[in-house]
């Protein structure tokens, strides 16, 4: 299965920037998530976005967080005012219809200074 | 809070083994299940999907679901040293669309 792409690999930022992490689907699949994974920690789930809405969300995903999908074929995850915590590797995922199965992108690793 | 356990390892075996990684999660009405294989640096890479009661196996590998223990074991025969990496166990909750939880993952070794 072909994945998603994302861009940037790799994201240098200082406290309190704003961020803004981008992933492109190969293929034309209607859901799509956020995930994130601290260095040496689990994989989080932060939001999954169906049909160009919000279907789900996390308690992670705090009003520092935002999603939207602006052109129809980019989908987008923003971080306002960027914390030392919020570095972690982001991954994108998309879904097929009909099937639970989540594929993941390479990931964009975020270092927040 | 619903969670899922793995124990971390690191687990190793000799190439041509079976590795046996294993997986309990607390939320009885979860109805679906994953594994996905980590490298290092890496995003998780999906291995095999598990619904119903039983195995499921897809070359070397095989998924086992006891839903009544709230179980879920991957194994991986013929073993090769391409095969480690830290595998993760996956579930999706009830109550919840399609959000995965995942365990902290299995490090997982095999010896040429």
């Amino acid at each position: 299965e072909p994945e998603v792409t994302q861009t940037p690999s790799h994201q240098v930022t200082q406290m309190g920037q704003e961020v803004i992490l981008r992933c492109v689907p190969i293929s034309n699949h209607l859901y799509f998530y956020w995930y994130r994974q601290i260095l040496g920690q689990k994989v989080e789930f932060l939001v999954s976005f169906y049909n160009n809405e919000i279907s789900e969300k996390s308690e992670i995903f705090d009003d520092q967080f935002s999603v939207e999908r602006p052109d129809g074929s980019n989908f987008t995850l923003k971080i306002r005012s960027t914390k030392l915590e919020d570095s972690a590797m982001y991954f994108c995922a998309r879904g097929p219809s009909g099937q639970e199965t989540q594929y993941f992108g390479p990931g964009t690793r975020l270092l927040v200074l | 809070q619903k969670e899922v356990e793995q124990n971390s390892g690191p687990l190793s075996v000799p190439e041509g083994a079976i590795a046996s990684l294993n997986c309990t999660y607390s939320d009885r009405g979860s109805q679906s299940f994953f594994w996905y294989r980590q490298y290092s640096g890496k995003s998780p890479e999906l291995i095999m999907s598990i619904y119903s009661n039983g195995d499921k196996e897809d070359g070397r590998f095989t998924a086992q679901l006891n839903k009544a223990s709230q179980y879920v074991s991957l194994l991986i025969r013929d073993s090769q040293p391409s095969d480690s990496a830290t595998y993760l166990c996956a579930v999706n909750p009830s109550g919840s669309a399609r959000q995965l939880t995942f365990g902290s993952g299995t490090q997982l070794t095999v010896l040429p």
